[in-house]
């Protein structure tokens, strides 16, 4: 099975700034989810967006979808400390695999 | 309802004994998983079990570590003879099912350290 991969690593910004994380991923899919964790805790759902979806939006949150070149970016506009966590994508596939994620920091 | 729970907290043993971890999950999911994160790395697949399927363990380490699940509902993953290599936060997820538009709840996971 595969799993998302996602990219920079880490990511430092200003408040107010925008944050872009990327993720890759190998075959086919139906639908692609992005999570959050907070302190190394259990992951939170953010969004889901489908594969016959090209944009989709949630308050601050914009994720894009390009099925030519299996890959999903999450942008969150406006960044507050408190969005400093790290984020992960995730495939479709039953077991739910996850990459190393993404490590943001937002500075106040 | 209650959300995915997870026992105990925190647990600090001793390497060479065994331990037992629980995962309550949403009553009526019937996909069940269990990941493993070592601090500051990302989520690594252990097992997965659906229904009354064959568990899909592919993820488990070595034969020290094992999980089952009861009744469809909770899950207990149990490492023997713990090692401090496993010392990690243990997640538990469940999952309505395992159809693809459905999302994962997390618990809050157990942090286990062995001395």
């Amino acid at each position: 099975s595969q799993q998302g991969e996602e990219d920079p690593q880490a990511l430092s910004i200003q408040e107010g700034e925008n944050a872009t994380m990327n993720c890759s991923y190998k075959t086919s899919i139906n639908n692609l989810q992005w999570y959050r964790q907070n302190s190394g805790r259990g992951l939170v759902h953010l969004i889901l967006i489908r594969s016959n979806e090209r944009e989709k939006h949630s308050g601050r949150l914009r994720v894009t979808l390009d099925t030519s070149k299996k890959s999903s970016s999450l942008l969150i506009t406006a960044s507050r400390a408190a969005d400093t966590a790290s984020y992960f994508c995730a495939t479709d596939e039953d077991d739910m695999r996850f990459g190393a994620g993404t490590r943001l920091t937002v500075k106040p | 309802g209650a959300g995915v729970s997870q026992s105990p907290s925190n647990k600090v043993t001793e390497k060479g004994k065994d331990v037992e971890l629980r995962c309550d999950p949403i009553s009526g999911h019937t996909a069940l998983y269990w990941y493993r994160q070592s601090l500051g790395q990302g989520l690594e697949f252990l097992i997965y079990f659906q229904g009354n399927s064959a568990p899909d363990k592919s993820g488990l380490p070595s034969d020290r570590f094992s999980a089952e699940r009861t009744g469809g509902s909770v899950s207990t993953l149990t490492i023997q003879r713990t090692q401090q290599e496993d010392s990690a936060v243990y997640l538990c997820a469940s999952r309505r099912t395992s159809g693809s538009y459905n999302e994962q709840f997390f618990g809050p996971g157990t942090r286990l350290t062995v001395l």
